[in-house]
């Protein structure tokens, strides 16, 4: 049980283009859903966390017009990468968790590059 | 969330009991102790979770200190495929205190 699935694995594309990244909950509710980004050897930094039917609330340094996330229905979020720069490249990797008391638990990320 | 301390690196032997500790001093009497582990190229893999009873599950025990100052996430027989970045965080479980953040973890390495 508890299995986040993430869509796409991999995605290369131009600078300037918007990428979106789907995260769905498969066999549980997913009440709060996370959006965390990881370059390199480092680890994960939380950007965002999003209440189905509400708007997400950023971290502190994360631009929400550049990483605009929706959160519109209980299985499913999406992060939308606005005009991808180079400098946007990671691995992106979304959680979620159906109550407060539960673990997050993770999908497998999205490996984005942009050239 | 409270900060948590782990060593950077361990190694183990194949087969042996795999002892990860981690040191959170200043974790508050609501914050939970959540283990996780992330395999390379994947996302984390949630292990185990406890508030200050010692936790069994299928693939781990979590030992918490009598003064939850501290605490030991044992794999009892380790295999190559436990080789992963461990990384031990304390979160509460209400508010919006409860989201996961994470430390540097520990990278641990079985070899045959």
């Amino acid at each position: 049980g508890a299995v986040v699935s993430q869509h796409p694995s991999r995605v290369i594309c131009k600078s300037g283009t918007s990428v979106k990244i789907e995260c769905r909950s498969l066999d549980f509710q997913a009440t709060t859903m996370f959006w965390y980004r990881q370059f390199p050897k480092k680890s994960l930094m939380l950007m965002a966390t999003s209440n189905e039917g509400s708007k997400a609330t950023y971290e502190q340094g994360v631009e929400k017009d550049k990483f605009l996330i929706n959160h519109a229905s209980l299985t499913l979020s999406t992060l939308t990468v606005t005009s991808a720069h180079p400098e946007d490249s990671s691995f992106y990797i979304c959680s979620a968790r159906d109550s407060y008391n539960q673990p997050q638990h993770f999908g497998d990320g999205t490996r984005l590059s942009i050239l | 969330d409270a900060k948590t301390t782990q060593p950077t690196s361990m190694d183990c032997a194949e087969g042996r009991a795999a002892n990860l500790p981690c040191n959170h001093s200043t974790i508050s009497g609501n914050e939970y102790v959540y283990w996780y582990r992330q395999i390379h190229s994947q996302g984390p893999q949630y292990i185990i979770h406890g508030l200050k009873n010692n936790e069994t599950n299928e693939m781990a025990s979590l030992i918490i200190t009598e003064d939850r100052k501290s605490s030991t996430l044992i794999l009892p027989h380790a295999t190559l495929r436990d080789t992963a970045v461990y990384y031990c965080i304390v979160r509460a479980n209400t508010g919006t205190a409860s989201k996961l953040t994470f430390g540097t973890g520990t990278r641990l390495q079985v070899t045959l």
